[in-house]
């Protein structure tokens, strides 16, 4: 089974200043994902990573506010930019592997709060 | 889109005790998968079944798909069983990969 390693696992944050989260896959995946989980709440998609070009963005988020970078098939960055306390979330990325049909796998989720 | 509906929203249990979770989808579905999310956030992979039965140690799941449902079952349940269980499907119209998540069921077993 595939692995995502994700880091940091969590961080205390000031408001008005960025961070940038980390997803390492330890084998190439055709899709990545990025989702939201606010306190209390299921998953919500933020964007599909693109290998190559520019992230697909799902309605409510923008690019200026989660850049998305994905330089290669195995690696992935999310930045939450300009933090509010609203941002206080767990970001979750996952991968597809199309050689085990479509089970998506997670990373260990980064918890963010900010202060 | 899709819709999915999970039941109860919250369980508590009592250890060793057996319990049965619910998903409904509006529609057809290419994947269905079960998490477990830890108390530290970490979602993890309980079964990948768009349809027929699995089994995994004191748990099992069943999807029937024609009638677009799935069901979890926790046999003899521990403390360590505690936390969200989410089911999510991929829509069968939609992104691949794409999961769209239920709203969880908050399992708590007390000792």
């Amino acid at each position: 089974s595939a692995v995502i390693s994700q880091k940091p696992s969590r961080d205390i944050c000031q408001r008005g200043t960025s961070l940038t989260i980390q997803c390492q896959v330890d084998s190439q995946v055709t899709m990545m994902f990025w989702y939201r989980q606010q306190p209390g709440q299921s998953l919500t998609l933020i964007a599909t990573a693109n290998q190559g070009s520019e992230a697909t963005y799902e309605s409510g988020f923008v690019i200026d506010k989660f850049p998305i970078s994905r330089p290669n098939l195995t690696f992935s960055t999310l930045t939450v930019s300009n933090m509010s306390p609203e941002d206080s979330s767990i970001y979750l990325c996952s991968g597809w592997l199309p050689d085990r049909g479509t089970e998506a796998f997670f990373g260990q989720g980064t918890r963010l709060t900010v202060v | 889109g899709i819709q999915v509906e999970q039941s109860p929203p919250d369980l508590i249990l009592q250890e060793g005790a057996n319990s049965t979770l619910r998903c409904n989808f509006s529609d057809s579905v290419n994947n269905l998968q079960w998490f477990h999310q830890n108390p530290w956030g970490q979602l993890i992979n309980l079964f990948y079944i768009p349809s027929g039965t699995k089994q995994n140690g004191r748990l099992s799941a069943t999807t029937v798909a024609t009638e677009r449902y799935s069901l979890l079952y926790i046999s003899s349940s521990q403390t360590t069983d505690s936390g969200v269980y989410f089911c999510a499907v991929e829509d069968y119209g939609g992104s691949q990969g794409n999961l769209i998540f239920g709203k969880g069921t908050k399992l708590s077993v007390k000792p």
